[in-house]
């Protein structure tokens, strides 16, 4: 069966200070998508990254990085310097074989960047 | 830009109302879902639909129904609300077929239930 937990629920920090947003999943499928989606309080849940089973290379995008380990079967997600824009929910999911119909979320962590 | 538009962003109802969700999509995608979102239980799936007319039940299709008349739109219906569908409720599509299972949500329905 496939999971994906995020096991901080909660977590707040200090602007300015990094902050590392866990990710594991459980999967049979050798051929999968991880995701990492944001919801501000506005609702909306934005896209932020996508990677393929068959790519483990690490990302970078401005003060965002996605660390995607197959060993430990997780995809954390760091923000460098954060600010008080990334406050929302931050969720990882989990697409079998690139099927939207079969995507697995995590329960999502609430990230607080206090000022 | 793409988009996906629910149509209410807050909605009050009362127990036994009848109650219409709205959302239409403008990428021409083939897959259409809606789901649910409480507090410490993350997005759980009610129903979603892979082409006009057709759908398949989620994890928690008890207590609503669909409908998919038209490509771009899919309804999501309390036939007869309760307390416990109060709830954040988030439409969302995909292009379906063995993409990247990537989703495009629209901004969610607030809805409480007296």
């Amino acid at each position: 069966a496939q999971k994906v937990t995020q096991a901080q629920t909660e977590i707040s920090v200090v602007e300015k200070e990094d902050v590392t947003l866990d990710c594991v999943y459980e999967t049979r499928d050798t051929t999968y998508y991880l995701f990492w989606y944001k919801q501000p309080p506005s609702g909306e849940l934005v896209f932020l990254i996508r990677r393929n089973s068959f790519d483990e290379q690490n990302e970078i995008s401005g003060r965002y990085s996605w660390n995607f380990q197959k060993s430990t079967s997780s995809f954390n997600f760091t923000i460098t310097a954060s600010q008080v824009v990334d406050s929302a929910v931050y969720f990882c999911a989990l697409s079998e074989r690139g099927r939207d119909d079969k995507i697995i979320f995590g329960k999502g962590t609430r990230l607080h960047i206090l000022p | 830009d793409v988009k996906v538009t629910q149509s209410s962003r807050y909605l009050v109802k009362r127990t036994g109302e009848k109650v219409f969700l709205e959302c239409v999509q403008d990428m021409d995608h083939e897959n259409m879902f809606w789901y649910r979102q409480d507090p410490g239980l993350g997005l759980r799936l009610i129903y979603f639909s892979y082409d006009v007319k057709m759908k398949e039940k989620g994890d928690i299709p008890e207590g609503y129904s669909v409908s998919r008349e038209k490509k771009e739109r899919f309804s999501l219906i309390l036939e007869s609300a309760s307390t416990n569908q109060t709830s954040m409720y988030l439409c969302a599509s995909g292009r379906g077929g063995s993409g990247t299972g990537e989703l495009f949500f629209g901004e969610g329905s607030r809805l409480t239930v007296l």
